[in-house]
């Protein structure tokens, strides 16, 4: 069935340092693929998404390329910042409705 | 401009009682979901609105579960005869419902300690 992987964390890192968080998804067809953000106290917010493979999507910072051929979305930025600290989820909509599947998430934080 | 809000946003009570949440979305928006997150996973899918209608329900739904969302606008997610492992974070999400993909909009999250 439909599911994501992440890379467990959590993820320690120090500010302006790189930043990829491995995703890797199963799915039927080429779906849409999401990153979600979850900061410490607040809901879920949509991060970045892409459509279509071979499509980046950015926000903050942060990218991910859609890549077929290895079915995944990795998520980098190039030097992060104390308040980047939350865990982000990687995630794909199963049906045409949007239900989406998530992956198991992957914590960051970023220390001065 | 109003997001998602949930309702209570932390609830304890013992095994064997029932509790209601809400959920109130976005105005006008026609897609409310509702999903439940436990520690150090993923959201996992519950069940979904399109206006009044509930569409899906997911095999984690079990009995004692049960949703409605009446005239389409706010929703309540009931547990009779809570468990402990209903322990969760219960989260609703609101969506237009247009075009290929349309986003959803969390809200905070009702916690439930079950003890």
């Amino acid at each position: 069935g439909d599911s994501v992987t992440q890379m467990e964390g959590p993820v320690t890192l120090s500010e302006e340092a790189f930043l990829t968080i491995n995703c890797t998804y199963t799915a039927t067809g080429y779906p849409s693929l999401f990153w979600y953000v979850q900061y410490p106290g607040e809901g879920l917010q949509l991060l970045l998404k892409a459509t279509k493979a071979d499509d980046k999507g950015s926000n903050k910072g942060f990218e991910a390329t859609y890549r077929k051929e290895t079915t995944s979305f990795h998520l980098e930025k190039g030097s992060v910042q104390v308040s980047d600290s939350a865990v982000y989820f990687c995630a794909h909509p199963k049906t045409s409705y949007d239900k989406v599947i998530f992956g198991p998430g992957t914590s960051l934080s970023v220390i001065p | 401009d109003t997001g998602v809000s949930q309702d209570p946003r932390h609830k304890i009570t013992k095994r064997g009682q029932n509790v209601t949440f809400r959920c109130d979305p976005i105005s006008e928006h026609n897609r409310l979901y509702w999903y439940r997150q436990t520690l150090g996973q993923g959201p996992e899918f519950l069940t979904y609105f399109q206006n009044e209608a509930q569409l899906e329900k997911s095999r984690l739904l079990s009995d004692r579960f049960s949703a409605e969302r009446p005239k389409g606008s706010f929703s309540t997610l009931e547990i009779q005869r809570t468990e402990q492992g209903d322990s969760a974070m219960y989260l609703c999400a609101s969506s237009p419902g247009q075009g290929a993909f349309s986003e959803q909009y969390f809200g905070p999250g009702t916690r439930l300690t079950v003890t």
